[in-house]
């Protein structure tokens, strides 16, 4: 079955702007977690989405926001970007609990923000 | 506030010899505990989970790992390693269902021929 799909691969934005990413889990999987990667920082959670509604949520601002369609696609959204916002964004899909089951990987949308 | 310490940022060892990763959590009661793998190039991928029962987890490609409740560790074991495991091992932790999971900061492995 395919993988966890994240679209776009590569982004480049200038300060100010804002970015949508975009995450298909696996077929079957309703749980979505998003996950920032910086060198140091490792691992930054963002938020989780089961069945359309945000369970869970990181000590982000509010400028990071997030929805899940009623197919399991999520996306995420950056406003008002900052250089530090600069990183690999990870989606990770689970059939129902990611803390019970564990997660399925995307590769990641390497944002650079200019 | 929960979290995952990794203590080894850089480990380099020579194929053959035995490897332990350091993981220690914050948080006490029940937890789940995870292994993940990041090989060069490549997206993250579970190695092994814990969440009752046997504390010793056995995972892929010859990995296991300890779960050691009174120092709240959860160690990275292999006794033999071989080239192809260079890459960068995440552990990783969550108080229980639908809890959000935090992550270590990650320690690269590097395995010298």
């Amino acid at each position: 079955k395919a993988g966890v799909t994240q679209t776009p691969r590569y982004l480049i934005k200038t300060r100010g702007q804002q970015v949508t990413l975009s995450c298909s889990p696996i077929s079957g999987h309703r749980s979505v977690s998003w996950y920032q990667q910086t060198p140091g920082q490792g691992l930054q959670f963002l938020f989780e989405y089961f069945s359309e509604t945000q369970r869970n949520k990181g000590n982000f601002p509010g400028r990071f926001s997030g929805r899940q369609f009623s197919n399991s696609r999520s996306e995420m959204n950056v406003s008002t970007l900052e250089l530090g916002d600069s990183a690999l964004y990870l989606c990770a899909s689970s059939s129902g609990d990611g803390g019970n089951y564990g997660y399925t990987f995307g590769s990641g949308t390497r944002l650079t923000v200019v | 506030a929960q979290s995952v310490s990794q203590h080894n940022h850089h480990v380099i060892l020579s194929e053959a010899a035995s490897l332990e990763l350091g993981c220690n959590y914050s948080y006490g009661g029940t937890v789940n505990l995870f292994w993940y793998v990041q090989y060069p190039g490549q997206h993250l991928q579970l190695l092994l989970k814990y969440f009752s029962g046997d504390p010793l987890v056995k995972g892929i490609k010859g990995f296991e790992a300890e779960f050691i409740k009174s120092k709240f560790s959860f160690n990275l074991r292999k006794p033999s390693v071989q080239w192809s495991d260079t890459a960068e091992y995440f552990c990783a932790a969550n108080r229980g269902s639908y809890q959000k999971v935090t992550f270590g900061t990650g320690t690269k492995l590097q395995v010298i021929p």
